[in-house]
């Protein structure tokens, strides 16, 4: 069974630059989670996706916008890009909400974002 | 304040030393308490989670919760190099799940 994957890995952009990046969840899991993970501040919660819906939300700025297709997957925007965005994103999926220690998040591997 | 603190480490130990991890939370309204696991360049993954004050084995790893004292730790046995990892304490309450900010560990054979 595939894994969730995350593209593109790695990316560079500079300051005021917009980057969407993409989560394929695993088969048949309906809610796709966003993360930002940084030395500073860990793992912090961006948004989650479900049946196309956000359900959840995180402290982040309007900046910061997803969405999710008829086949879960999902895609991430962040726009004006700033120094302090340069972080690893990583994607989450579920069969169900993931706020339910029932519904076991898996990890994608991240996307390595570094803002010039 | 964060609702979840962990010492942030990095920790580096001898192979079969016990390593020992520790995180505080705020709201005493957590439920649930989980552990993960993060290798380098790839994505956290649940080592294993628990909701009552106690213990609870798996194998080397041992999660803690003192309810009373809001603290939460993993204990590993036996460790070894395959054990070097970044870990990260996650608690769950009314539908949020909030981390802690990862204690990374490295075992030398």
């Amino acid at each position: 069974k595939a894994g969730v994957t995350q593209t593109p890995r790695y990316l560079i952009k500079t300051r005021g630059q917009q980057v969407t990046l993409s989560c394929s969840p695993i088969s048949g899991h309906r809610s796709v989670s966003w993360y930002q993970q940084t030395p500073g501040q860990g793992l912090q919660f961006l948004f989650e996706y479900f049946s196309e819906t956000q359900r959840n939300k995180g402290n982040f700025p309007g900046r910061f916008s997803g969405r999710q297709f008829s086949n879960s997957r999902s895609e991430m925007n962040v726009s004006t890009l700033e120094l302090g965005d340069s972080a690893l994103y990583l994607c989450a999926s579920s069969l169900g909400l993931r706020d339910w220690v029932g519904n076991e998040q898996f990890f994608g591997p991240g996307t390595r974002l570094t803002v010039l | 304040q964060k609702e979840v603190e962990q010492d942030p480490g990095p920790l580096s130990v001898p192979e079969g030393a016990i390593v020992s991890l520790n995180c505080t939370y705020s709201n005493s309204a957590f439920q649930y308490f989980m552990w993960y696991r993060q290798y380098s360049r790839k994505g956290p993954e649940l080592l294993m989670y628990t909701y009552s004050s106690g213990n609870k084995e798996d194998g080397r790893f041992t999660a803690q919760v003192d309810k009373s004292s809001k603290y939460i730790s993993l204990f590993i046995r036996d460790s070894q190099p395959s054990d070097s990892a970044t870990y990260l304490c996650a608690i769950l309450s009314d539908y949020k799940l909030s981390f802690g900010a990862g204690t990374t560990v490295t075992v030398r054979a």
